[in-house]
């Protein structure tokens, strides 16, 4: 039984670029999340995707996009990146989004520099 | 910003000790997890906990869910070194999954 893959594992870009990374949710998961990770911080909620929308958004600005597939997988974009983009995105999969027992399963993550 | 604030920051102790960590908001949560992440990996969750007063125990951890469900902690008895790592604490204010993390407790046991 696969986790949450993420792809790829490490990216460099510069400022300005354009930035697409990859999630495919543990199997018989529904609904994906995407977090930001600084370093020395916590995990940043940035959106959460189910049903192929958006469902809920956390503070971060118009930069960043995301879609979601009819197989669950999901991408996220961030676009004219910023120097304080850098960080550790992490996607987190997950099941019953309606239940109260939630639960998450988090990817290694994509660790991006900003140059 | 933290919703959820964490005590200590930092923590070192000496293998075979016993340490607790906190987690406190003054925010209601529906549920509240507790993860562990090493260096270059995700977050691994290691219990949920989702009714005031409910204490949860997982071998060597022991995790309590405050009555109001505004604050947590997460006790180790008889820290190892493989229980090094930082600990996270993530609540959810809603029944749709959206997680506000705290900034997490590094702990490193040695040896």
């Amino acid at each position: 039984d696969a986790g949450v893959t993420q792809s790829p594992t490490h990216l460099i870009k510069t400022r300005g670029q354009q930035v697409t990374l990859r999630c495919s949710p543990k199997s018989g998961h529904d609904t994906v999340s995407w977090y930001q990770q600084a370093l020395g911080q916590g995990p940043q909620f940035i959106f959460q995707y189910y049903e192929e929308e958006e469902r809920q958004r956390g503070n971060f600005p118009d930069r960043f996009s995301g879609h979601q597939f009819p197989n669950y997988s999901s991408e996220l974009n961030v676009n004219a990146l910023l120097l304080g983009d850098s960080a550790l995105y992490l996607c987190a999969s997950s099941l019953d989004p309606g239940s109260r027992k939630e639960t998450q399963y988090f990817g290694p993550g994509t660790r991006l520099l900003v140059l | 910003t933290q919703l959820l604030e964490q005590s200590p920051q930092f923590l070192s102790i000496q293998e075979g000790e016993n340490l607790t960590v906190y987690c406190n908001s003054s925010s209601v949560f529906s549920s509240l997890q507790w993860y562990r992440q090493e260096p270059g990996e995700g977050p691994v969750l290691l219990v949920t906990v989702v009714t005031g007063g409910e204490v949860k125990k997982l071998k060597r951890l022991t995790f309590q869910f405050g009555d109001a469900r505004k604050d947590s902690s997460l006790h180790i008895t008889a820290a190892q070194p493989g229980d090094t790592g930082l600990y996270l604490c993530a609540g959810a204010t809603d029944s749709w999954g959206k997680f506000q993390f705290g900034a997490g407790t590094q702990v490193v046991v040695t040896p």
